[in-house]
């Protein structure tokens, strides 16, 4: 079965500062995908970033980007110039290539950011 | 577009009463829908996957009778909770997959049972 794992329960960022969150996952299969959500307080699920596991270029998205690591089964996520809008929950999640497949989440970080 | 909503946001009802949460595609189609449920500061846990005209896939340990899901049209899925008790007291979450890999999240219904 395929697992997601954040290590790191908490983080703090200073705003305008960068901050990396923590992924790793496992799964035997060769063709999925890797996202980064974030929830904040109202709890509506917003789609930060996805990664194609095919594609080794890593993906960017303005202040958000991934360090994709396929060997390693490592997603971690870099934020830059942190804002006081980014504190929030970031959820990575990872699902099996094709229609239909579930998402298989991580148990988040809760990211704050200091003014 | 790709509009997902759930109905009520947020319901209070006593224990042994039934309630049902709607979630609707607004603008597209989905052959697929999800159920997941979520404890503060937790994680998504995922109930079940709703495919349209057929039964829902139950994720292990997630009662089927207790937790009714149909999936009559493209654009709607049904989450009832049966004989709610205040355990069952949480944050549901539905999405509804569009193409290849994406998942659209509704904003979540808040379930009070008192």
């Amino acid at each position: 079965a395929q697992t997601v794992t954040q290590s790191q329960p908490e983080m703090s960022v200073q705003e305008a500062e960068t901050v990396t969150l923590s992924c790793t996952y496992d799964t035997s299969e060769s063709d999925y995908y890797l996202f980064w959500y974030k929830q904040p307080p109202s709890r509506q699920m917003i789609l930060v970033i996805r990664q194609e596991a095919y594609k080794q270029q890593n993906a960017t998205e303005n202040r958000f980007s991934v360090n994709f690591q396929k060997a390693a089964k490592s997603f971690s996520l870099k934020i830059s110039d942190s804002q006081l809008g980014d504190a929030a929950m970031y959820f990575c999640a990872y699902s099996k290539g094709g229609y239909g497949n579930k998402l298989v989440f991580g148990a988040g970080t809760i990211l704050r950011v200091k003014s | 577009g790709a509009v997902v909503s759930q109905h009520p946001s947020w319901v209070i009802c006593k224990s042994g009463t039934s309630v049902k949460i709607e979630c609707r595609s607004l603008d597209f189609q989905a052959t697929t829908m999800f159920w997941y449920r979520q404890f503060p500061k937790q994680s998504l846990m995922l109930m079940a996957t709703s495919n349209e005209g057929s039964k829902a896939t139950y994720e292990q340990g997630v009662e089927k009778d207790k937790f009714l899901i149909n999936h009559a049209s493209l654009t709607l899925s049904t989450l009832t909770v049966t004989s709610a008790h205040p355990e069952d007291s949480s944050f549901y979450i539905c999405s509804a997959g569009g193409l290849i890999y994406e998942q659209y999240f509704g904003p979540g219904t808040r379930l009070t049972v008192t």
